[in-house]
């Protein structure tokens, strides 16, 4: 079974801090997905990385950076945070082959930022 | 304009109805259409691909229309456990992995 896990199942941390959100893959997948998920919104792309220390912006990179030093672990890293950015934060991978569009996704971060 | 739009629901069913539910998408090049499903507090995962011929899952179908540009999925026979949040996701462009989330459409079944 594919296994994605996330660092934090809730966090919260005030205006201004920096913070770290980690995800991990155990299933060699090329590429990894950091995800917002706000109501009524669904799910927004920050960041996307498709090798080790490759990443593209997403919708909604503002704010955020991304770190992947090694293929199985993907950083999201806010600089300050801010309470806009309270959230509920999903990693997800993939392969990257032809037609191999299933991501697997991690069970999620909820991030408050008071 | 989004580029995957739902309409969110909820669809409140009795046991053994059937549920019906369509998303529209914004970009006639998008090549790859998807459901996946979400329970409540938990991650997305995927429920089935769209093909253009349409396909069915045991008691799930799925249907494309790429003339109006809309996916439909179809619960027969629902049951409690198919009480979850049903993401319509669409590849925008071709050879591309990223994925575009509709906000999802709500589905209860009551016993």
């Amino acid at each position: 079974d594919v296994k994605v896990t996330q660092s934090s199942r809730y966090l919260v941390k005030r205006t201004g801090e920096k913070v770290f959100l980690e995800c991990v893959q155990d299933m060699d997948h090329e590429n990894m997905f950091w995800y917002r998920q706000d109501p009524g919104l669904g799910l927004r792309l920050i960041y996307f990385s498709y090798d080790v220390k490759m990443k593209e912006k997403g919708d909604i990179p503002e704010g955020y950076s991304v770190s992947r030093e090694k293929k199985e672990r993907f950083s999201l890293i806010l600089e300050s945070a801010s309470t806009n950015q309270t959230s509920m934060y999903l990693c997800a991978s993939s392969f990257r082959g032809e037609g191999s569009y299933e991501q697997y996704f991690g069970p999620g971060t909820r991030l408050t930022v008071t | 304009r989004k580029e995957v739009e739902q309409d969110p629901g909820p669809f409140n069913v009795p046991e053994g109805a059937t549920v019906a539910f369509n998303c529209t998408y914004s970009n006639s090049a998008s090549q790859s259409f998807f459901w996946y499903r979400q329970d409540c507090r938990k991650e997305p995962k995927l429920l089935m691909s769209v093909y253009s011929s349409g396909n069915e899952d045991g008691r799930f179908t799925a249907q494309l229309n790429r003339a109006s540009q809309y996916i439909s999925l179809l619960i027969r026979d629902s049951k409690l456990s198919d009480s979850a949040t049903y993401l319509c996701v669409v590849t925008p462009y071709s050879n591309d992995y990223k994925l575009s989330f509709g906000a999802g459409t709500t589905v209860t079944v009551r016993a």
